[in-house]
């Protein structure tokens, strides 16, 4: 079952705040984000699995609550090349495929 | 160290044509998943493979399948192509077997248009 994710969309201004939050009605192992910009393919960004091990980049935070089965991505002091659309993948076990939700777009603007 | 590659990367056919497509993962990646991206869908799951084995399936009709070969590249097969399958066909290589706590890396896509 596909993930949620909210917004749908949202504009920032460069150096403002943005959080984007992935929920699932199943229990999860793990959580991915990926970025896509336009006209290009999606890029990881970070991994987030049950018992609290994270694999990804150093400037990009997220959260997984695994009682809640939800996971949030923070994004700080904004720049222009942060803007894309936000994959979330979800997993419900080690060995289950992952399944992304519809995307969160995401503009940065000066 | 080359990508994910992606062939080709745009393609037109008529309903009620086949297609195939191919990715070759990046070396020493083993498995392959496929997703199917279109607006405000996101990205479908289609199926992965590891091993020349297919390990997971999405929701998609039959008519949609796919292989891997012994040097991990896979093909993607869509016949009696129908206009709603006209989207991106991204790919994803992995080293793990299981996808989903490595990091994966996506093509660039074939762009199928059905008319």
């Amino acid at each position: 079952q596909q993930p949620v994710q909210s917004p749908q969309a949202v504009i920032l201004r460069e150096g403002e705040d943005a959080v984007i939050n992935c929920s699932s009605s199943k229990a999860l192992y793990s959580v991915h984000w990926y970025r896509q910009k336009h006209g290009e393919a999606p890029v990881f960004l970070m991994i987030l699995l049950k018992g609290g091990e994270q694999k990804g980049h150093e400037k990009i935070s997220a959260s997984f609550n695994e009682k809640k089965q939800q996971s949030s991505l923070y994004l700080t002091a904004s720049q222009l090349s942060y803007s894309g659309t936000y994959f979330c993948g979800t997993a419900k076990t080690s060995y289950d495929k992952v399944i992304f939700g519809p995307g969160t777009s995401l503009s940065v603007i000066p | 160290k080359a990508g994910v590659t992606q062939t080709p990367r745009y393609l037109i056919k008529t309903r009620g044509q086949q297609v195939t497509l191919s990715c070759s993962p990046i070396s020493g990646h083993r498995s392959v998943s496929w997703y199917q991206q279109t607006p405000g869908q996101g990205l479908q799951f289609l199926f992965e493979y590891f091993s020349e084995t297919q390990r997971n399936k999405g929701n998609f009709p039959g008519r949609f399948s796919g292989r891997q070969f012994s040097n991990s590249r896979s093909e993607m097969n869509v016949s009696t192509l129908e206009l709603g399958d006209s989207a991106l066909y991204l790919c994803a290589s992995s080293f793990g077997s299981q996808n989903v706590d490595t990091e994966a890396f996506f093509g660039q896509g074939t762009r199928l248009t059905v008319v």
